[in-house]
Parts: C-alpha cells; sequence; structure tokens
C-alpha cells in the first residue's frame, strides 16, 4: 500500500498570498496517478488535480499541480477566501485500492 | 450528481445498509467506491465496486463485515455493514470514478470527480 504524507498540518495564510502544500509517497506513484481535492465542513469534497498537474473541469487556474515520482505539490498563487479549507492528496495507480494522505488545514492568518 | 442515505444510530455488532442514487450520468458506465470520515479525521477509503459489480476492493478494516452492491437498474450503490463497531463511527460518502476515454479506448481511473454530501453512522450503545 502507498501511503502519502503531507506536509504542512496546517498552514496559516492571508487573502492573496501563495499556499504550497506537499504531498510525498512512499513509493513511487505509477504514471503520476495524483489527484488533490478540497474538502469544507458539511460539503462534498471537490476534485482540484488529477494526474499531478491536470485541473478538473470548472476550477480557478490559481490551483495548479506540480511533481512526480514521490513528491507532488500543490499551489495556490493567490489566496482567496473561499480557498481555506482541508486540502487532501490521493493516488489513484495501479489498483481500486486507492489512498489518502492524512490532508493539509489551510486557515486565515 | 450523487446522494447517500440510510445513515442513524446503531447499536454495537448490529447492521445497517447506506445507499447512495446517481443521476446526470449513465451510472452503469463508472466505477463507484464508497469513503468515510471519523470525527475529527482526514478521508479513509472503504470499498470500491466496478462498473458492472463483477471486481469488488475492501480496506483491511472493513473486509468481512461490510459488502459493497449495486444496483444498475436503479441507478444505485450500496454497502452492508455489519458487526459494526464503535470504530465505524463517521460520515460515509459514494463517490463516482472517472473514464478516460481517448479515439480507440477508454480506461477506468479511480480519482473521485463526483462526491455526495455523505451520512453520518453512529456506532453506539
Amino acid at each position: 500500500e502507498i501511503v502519502l504524507t503531507q506536509s504542512p498540518g496546517t498552514l496559516s495564510l492571508s487573502p492573496g498570498e501563495r499556499a504550497t502544500l506537499s504531498c510525498w509517497a512512499s513509493q513511487s506513484v505509477s504514471s503520476n496517478f495524483l489527484a488533490w481535492y478540497q474538502h469544507k465542513p458539511g460539503q462534498a469534497p471537490r476534485l482540484l488535480i488529477y494526474g499531478a498537474s491536470s485541473r478538473a473541469t470548472g476550477i480557478p487556474d490559481r490551483f495548479s499541480g506540480s511533481g512526480s515520482g514521490t513528491d507532488f505539490t500543490l499551489t495556490i498563487s493567490r489566496l482567496e477566501p473561499e480557498d481555506f479549507a482541508v486540502y487532501y492528496c490521493q493516488q489513484y495507480g495501479g489498483s481500486p485500492r486507492i489512498t489518502f494522505g492524512q490532508g493539509t488545514r489551510l486557515d486565515i492568518k | 450528481q450523487v446522494v447517500e442515505s440510510g445513515g442513524g444510530v446503531v447499536q454495537p455488532g448490529r447492521s445497517l445498509r447506506l445507499s447512495c442514487g446517481g443521476s446526470g450520468f449513465t451510472f452503469s458506465f463508472y466505477g463507484m467506491h464508497w469513503v468515510r470520515q471519523a470525527p475529527g479525521k482526514g478521508l479513509e477509503w472503504v470499498a470500491f465496486v466496478s462498473y458492472d459489480g463483477s471486481s469488488k476492493y475492501y480496506a483491511d478494516s472493513v473486509n468481512g463485515r461490510f459488502t459493497i452492491t449495486r444496483d444498475n437498474s436503479l441507478n444505485t450503490l450500496f454497502l452492508h455493514m455489519s458487526s459494526l463497531r464503535a470504530e465505524d463511527t463517521a460520515v460515509y460518502f459514494c463517490a463516482k470514478a472517472v473514464r478516460e476515454c481517448t479515439k480507440t479506448d477508454c480506461y477506468a481511473r479511480n480519482y473521485l470527480d463526483s462526491w455526495g454530501q455523505g451520512t453520518l453512522v453512529t456506532v453506539s450503545s
């Protein structure tokens, strides 16, 4: 099983700032099959990025994903008030046994 | 969209069945997952069923106790939970997997592009 570790656990920033969230995999993620989700309390999780760097439909271009192998990054270029949430990475390489990282909470400073 | 139902309060050792209705897409084309979130915790994958119900996978924590099924004629996904434990207390989400198609082939990809808002299961005496 591929274990995903996200860093930092909590990130406190102000609107307008840049956010950089990291996700490390315990072994290489095949074909860079890595996704990112945004989750707000009481809501459905929202797909942001798939294939490590492809934005999902309707996702603003301030969200970008990068990385390969075992190291992946989600960047939010200029934070909007609605971006404060919990973010999860998820790997989906090779098997339907998907795994999630433990999440990064993005708080308003 | 997908909408879950069937959650509630149940005693340890008892059973419960969750349902998830799909609409706005051809339900029978897509693999489906259950994912849960315990109070104060992150997302945990629970189970998967292929588009036609022929292939199923489970997390070790629920294997042998939970059963995932689907009825494509009803556009509905189910999760049958038995021998419930306190640690199964969580919000349960159903989520739709993706098909990526080229000019000649389509491939199932297990990232999740449509999620419900979840249904809360509380296991307590």
